[in-house]
């Protein structure tokens, strides 16, 4: 929907083992980035990357890596050591960085015990 | 750094009645402030959004106002209904650092009571 694809919907794992979330979009984008959406918290920036082969740390990366190796694909992994990784993912684009809407994917909750 | 705050965290309101949502930010060279709505368990989805350039835009029921000098915009909603019903979150551009983007107000869960 709306051009970015975000798999799986739901995801479960047990704590210490690293889990990968998967983000593609088809709208030609440059720009992709990821966030985490705790309740209370709104979203917060985990990772941005505005060219393939290149990425930035956004406010909360400690725990997180990502990869850019085509500009369809930015798919991010949770490690065992980010601290609480319980929580919804949300993936976006922009055709450019400075000044455009974000548009999002349909997110992943990842959940885990 | 950018700064948002979001005011209220929860909204209720008659179906019909008006909602405003109001945020702040800190950094006077932002110039760009989308709204985007989210309902439950779904992605959030851009319903307005306002460039600095001007100080009101509408879009039928929903309409923004941005005041630079005192670093507020809002988000009006007139007529509501209850498919209004969602959490709703501001943001601002931020030029701060080494990098510019978006940052998020905590967002404003409204619920339209039918």
């Amino acid at each position: 929907d709306g051009g970015i694809t975000q798999s799986p919907k739901y995801l479960f794992r047990k704590e210490g083992q690293n889990v990968t979330l998967s983000c593609e979009q088809n709208l030609n984008h440059d720009a992709m980035y990821w966030y985490r959406q705790d309740p209370g918290q709104g979203l917060r920036l985990i990772y941005y990357s505005q060219i393939v082969n290149d990425f930035q740390k956004g406010d909360i990366a400690e725990g997180y890596s990502v990869s850019r190796e085509k500009k369809e694909s930015f798919p991010l992994t949770v490690t065992s050591a980010q601290k609480n990784p319980t929580a919804f993912y949300l993936c976006a684009s922009t055709p450019t960085r400075v000044n455009s809407p974000l548009h999002f994917g349909n997110g992943t909750r990842l959940t885990v015990t | 750094g950018e700064n948002v705050e979001q005011h209220p965290s929860t909204l209720s309101v008659q179906e019909g009645d008006s909602a405003v949502i109001k945020c702040t930010y800190s950094d006077s060279a932002s110039n760009y402030f989308p709204w985007y709505k989210q309902e439950l368990g779904k992605r959030p989805q851009l319903i307005i959004d306002i460039r600095s350039n001007v100080g009101e835009k509408k879009d039928q029921r929903i309409a923004v106002t941005l005041n630079k000098t005192a670093k507020h915009f809002s988000l009006h909603i007139t007529e509501t209904q209850p498919e209004d019903s969602a959490v709703y979150f501001c943001a601002a551009y931020s030029y701060g650092g080494s990098q510019g983007n978006l940052i998020f107000g905590k967002g404003t869960k409204l619920s339209v009571k039918p």
